[in-house]
């Protein structure tokens, strides 16, 4: 089965770059999907399918997805995009769904 | 637009039950699977269970298998998730999901969120 591990923080300066990792085994094989969710607010979709952005969510958001590792960019990053990420997956072999444990971002 | 609302949370006693609900609108209810996530204070998020669209296939976390159960009742546009033996573990937001149409559960994604439910759970 899936474990998901996620870097607890990241911080970075406003109009640079964050990077969030989300490992597990060969997760490469696996459609990976992401979420923003601000403090006390609802999980919201950025990512899906590893690297497609939902209408709405700006192009600054990007995805890829191989091997060890799944990534999650935002470019150019604003002081609202300070949130906790979480990257998701469907572990088939079992049928659950898995959440890595989050990263918090913060906007210098 | 899509909505989804929960409600039944509050603050009830270690080994007593509730039950959450969920009403969803703007969309065909009896098209979708749905789920629900959990959220304890602070902490990230929990997957909880999934109910087929015809309610015949339900799948639960390994924490809570045996004490939550999964139910919908698509002439009501309703989900609900029956808690039972209550724990303080069980402390958190209640997130009703919706995935994208239709039967595979493979690749599963969350595309719609209600604004979630708390439970606390006093001992």
């Amino acid at each position: 089965s899936f474990v998901l591990a996620q870097p607890p923080s990241v911080s970075v300066a406003p109009g640079k770059t964050a990077t969030f990792t989300c490992g597990a085994n060969n997760i490469g094989s696996k459609s990976v999907h992401w979420y923003q969710q601000r403090p006390g607010q609802a999980p919201v979709l950025v990512i899906y399918y590893d690297y497609v952005r939902p209408s709405g969510i700006p192009e600054r958001f990007s995805g890829s997805n191989s091997g060890n590792t799944a990534t999650l960019t935002i470019s150019r990053v604003e002081p609202g995009d300070e949130a906790d990420y979480y990257c998701q997956l469907w572990d088939s072999s079992n049928d659950r769904g898995v959440f890595g444990g989050g990263t918090k971002l913060t906007v210098l | 637009q899509v909505q989804l609302v929960e409600s039944g949370g509050g603050v009830f006693q270690a080994g007593r039950s509730l039950r959450l609900s969920c009403v969803g609108s703007g969309f065909t209810f009896s098209d979708y699977g749905m789920h629900w996530v959990r959220q304890a204070p602070g902490k990230g998020l929990e997957w909880v269970a999934v109910i087929s669209l015809d309610g015949s296939n339900k799948y639960y976390a390994d924490s809570v298998r045996g004490r939550f159960t999964i139910s919908r009742d698509n002439s009501q546009n309703t989900l609900w998730l029956q808690v039972d033996s209550l724990r303080s573990e069980d402390t958190a937001v209640y997130y009703c999901a919706r995935p994208p149409p239709g039967i595979t559960l493979a690749s599963t994604k969350f595309d719609n969120w209600g604004q979630g439910s708390l439970v606390t759970v006093a001992s």
